[in-house]
């Protein structure tokens, strides 16, 4: 099984501030990772797939890259509604599987 | 617009089995992959299980399997899954989601809560 580590597990930034979130691959899985957003009581939103490509209606302060075991996905100016646990998720290799989450605050 | 409708939670015993359906709407069912995703309260989330539009690739997460059996009903469009001998560490949110591409998961129900308790 292929183990996603994400880091750190809080992000607590101001508004406006930029936010920085990585995912590790316990094996290489090219560029196989998507991202999600859950904000609080809602079911997880796609983010990103292929590492980078954005999902439908995504804005473009969202942004990811990243390839073989290390991925990231960059919040250029975060807002209060960027409130939310993000998720990253490789489908390399079945069983699929997710990282545990990196929860992102507003001080 | 897509829409994934999940029921059939609810407070069940240990042992005991039960089955959660997604119905879906707004996009042709019988085309995409479908996915099972859980939520233990308070956790992350755990895939649970796949199958084809075709069902001729079916794959289980190994806490699942031989327990947990995915299927699917294409001409009305419902995605299935069977749960057996139900344990505490069952207790969950079950989402379905749409398979994209290449097993990202791009569209999720609102869930449902199943609880496993004595």
């Amino acid at each position: 099984e292929i183990v996603m580590t994400q880091s750190p597990a809080t992000l607590s930034l101001s508004p406006g501030e930029g936010a920085t979130l990585s995912c590790r691959a316990s094996h290489d899985i090219d560029n196989n990772v998507a991202w999600y957003q859950q904000k609080p009581g809602q079911s997880p939103r796609l983010l990103m797939f292929t590492s980078s490509a954005p999902a439908a209606g995504i804005p473009d302060r969202f942004s990811g890259r990243g390839s073989g075991t290390e991925f990231t996905l960059t919040l250029s100016s975060l807002r209060s509604e960027d409130v939310a646990i993000y998720y990253c998720q490789q489908y390399h290799k079945w069983p699929l599987t997710f990282g545990g989450g990196t929860k992102v605050e507003i001080k | 617009q897509v829409q994934l409708l999940e029921s059939g939670g609810g407070v069940v015993q240990p042992g005991t089995s039960l089955r959660l359906s997604c119905e879906a709407s707004g996009f042709s069912f019988s085309s995409y992959g479908m996915h099972w995703v859980r939520q233990a309260p308070g956790k992350g989330l755990e895939w649970l299980a796949v199958v084809w539009f075709d069902e001729t690739i079916i794959e289980y997460a190994e806490s699942v399997k031989g327990r947990f059996t995915i299927s699917r009903d294409n001409s009305k469009s419902v995605l299935f899954l069977d749960m057996s001998n139900l344990t505490v560490d069952d207790s969950a949110v079950y989402y379905c989601a749409r398979r994209g591409g290449a097993s990202w998961l791009d569209y999720w129900g609102q869930g449902t809560l199943v609880v496993v308790s004595s």
